[in-house]
């Protein structure tokens, strides 16, 4: 069974750092793509970041490029999120999602709150 | 980027009513579209992926199409359990984009 559950979630104050890990199972992690996703409260979905398998491409949306950085150990099968200059905008639950040609895979989501 | 438009925002329909949900993305994404239903506090939950092909587990009552750029969910005699909010994302090209979901409610 493919799981993903993300973690390192909280509350922390604008301008400051957090980093979110993701840990797959029930597939092998090295063979697929990762995305991060997010979803502000009570708002839509919005793609974050991505990076390939063996972490050759890396995309971001233009709204975190320069402050996020997307990285993977696929000898931990972890999917990381390093977020820093964090703004209250920022504050959404985060999905990692696997890349594949259904995009079925979601986590259960880690909540980050960016609040003084 | 690709802009997906989903229609309508919300939606009101009775049960063993037929609804339909529309995606019109700005340029062609082939069949790299997924429709999604998100129920309160739960991650999104996979229906159709490549346009027009259903999720494991999914009830045949959903059905997706493709006109063109223009991309369907049809659920045909809706039941309670089908309320939540549903959205379709490309994922043809990065940056994904997701349509701004369309909330379906049961009269």
């Amino acid at each position: 069974e493919v799981q993903l559950v993300e973690s390192g979630g909280g509350l922390v104050q604008p301008g400051r750092s957090l980093k979110l890990s993701c840990v797959a199972s029930g597939f092998t992690f090295s063979n697929y793509g990762m995305n991060w996703i997010r979803q502000a409260p009570g708002k839509g979905l919005e793609w974050v970041a991505y990076i390939s398998s063996g972490s050759s491409y890396i995309y971001y949306a233009e709204t975190v490029k320069g402050r996020f950085t997307i990285s993977r150990d696929n000898a931990k099968n972890t999917l990381y999120l390093q977020m820093t200059s964090l703004r209250s905008e920022d504050t959404a639950l985060y999905y990692c999602a696997r890349h594949d040609n259904n995009y079925e895979y979601w986590g259960q989501g880690v909540m980050v709150t960016v609040s003084s | 980027d690709i802009q997906m438009t989903q229609s309508p925002a919300s939606l009101s329909a009775s049960l063993e009513e037929i609804v339909t949900i529309t995606c019109q993305a700005s340029q062609d994404i082939g069949n790299y579209l997924s429709w999604y239903q998100q129920k309160p506090g739960k991650s999104p939950q996979l229906l159709i992926h490549s346009a027009t092909s259903l999720a494991d587990g999914v009830p045949s009552r959903f059905s997706g199409s493709r006109s063109g750029t223009q991309y369907s969910l049809k659920i045909n005699r809706l039941q309670v359990e089908d309320t939540g909010i549903y959205y379709c994302l490309q994922h043809y090209s990065a940056p994904l984009t997701f349509g701004s979901g369309t909330k379906l409610e049961i009269k």
